[in-house]
């Protein structure tokens, strides 16, 4: 079935440790998003890409890193700069275009740093 | 993109329709209105979008007023199923994941 997948579902690090969380998605999207969700909160986004070997960096980029080698992946690297992390992080893809662009979201990871 | 306001939270009856409103006066011409929802601890669920004209489809209708500065999402017969937290966006059909997402509507469906 295509799908976005995103893993771990939950994921437990040290302060201080950097974390990569990855995104992978087989539904030949070009256009891929992260977002970070707290509690009670709506969605903000950190990072997207619409082509591969190029992103752009959102509303809240600051302590995260992406890449986008393959048009399939969007692996999130949340560094030891991020000075919150814990948070629930959601990947998602699109096509672009005028059409059928709906976002389709991951399940998501909840990290939390200790 | 164009900021949306909905109320936080909502009751309904199982069975009984629910009705969904989302404020967006400052919607430009080539904006769409799309809506998702977030079941607890998921990824959010595209429902539905639309330009001008009325939609339906097998989840839902969107009713956008003919000065496009509210819309109103119907979930004819709720389902327990249906409890989650409903976002309204506004936004060009272009760079689709690229959306604001707003504290949204809880919606509790009631037995």
């Amino acid at each position: 079935d295509g799908g976005i997948t995103q893993s771990p579902k939950y994921l437990f690090r040290k302060e201080g440790q950097n974390v990569t969380l990855s995104c992978e998605q087989n539904l030949n999207h070009d256009a891929m998003y992260w977002y970070r969700q707290d509690p009670g909160q709506g969605l903000r986004l950190i990072y997207y890409s619409q082509i591969v070997n190029d992103f752009q960096k959102g509303d809240i980029a600051e302590g995260y890193s992406v890449s986008r080698e393959k048009k399939e992946s969007f692996p999130l690297t949340v560094t030891s700069a991020q000075k919150n992390p814990t948070a629930f992080y959601l990947c998602a893809s699109s096509h672009l275009g005028q059409y059928n662009t709906e976002a389709f979201f991951g399940q998501g990871t909840r990290l939390t740093v200790v | 993109d164009a900021k949306t306001t909905q109320p936080p939270s909502m009751d309904c009856a199982e069975g009984r329709a629910a009705n969904l409103p989302c404020n967006h006066s400052t919607i430009s011409g080539n904006e769409y209105v799309y809506w998702y929802r977030q079941i607890h601890s998921q990824g959010p669920q595209y429902i539905i979008h639309g330009l001008k004209n009325n939609e339906t489809n097998e989840m839902a209708s969107l009713i956008i007023t003919e000065d496009r500065k509210s819309s109103t999402l119907i979930l004819p017969h709720a389902t327990l199923r249906d409890t989650a937290v409903y976002y309204c966006i506004v936004r060009e059909n272009t760079n689709a994941g690229k959306s604001t997402f707003g504290d949204g509507t809880t919606l509790t469906v009631k037995p």
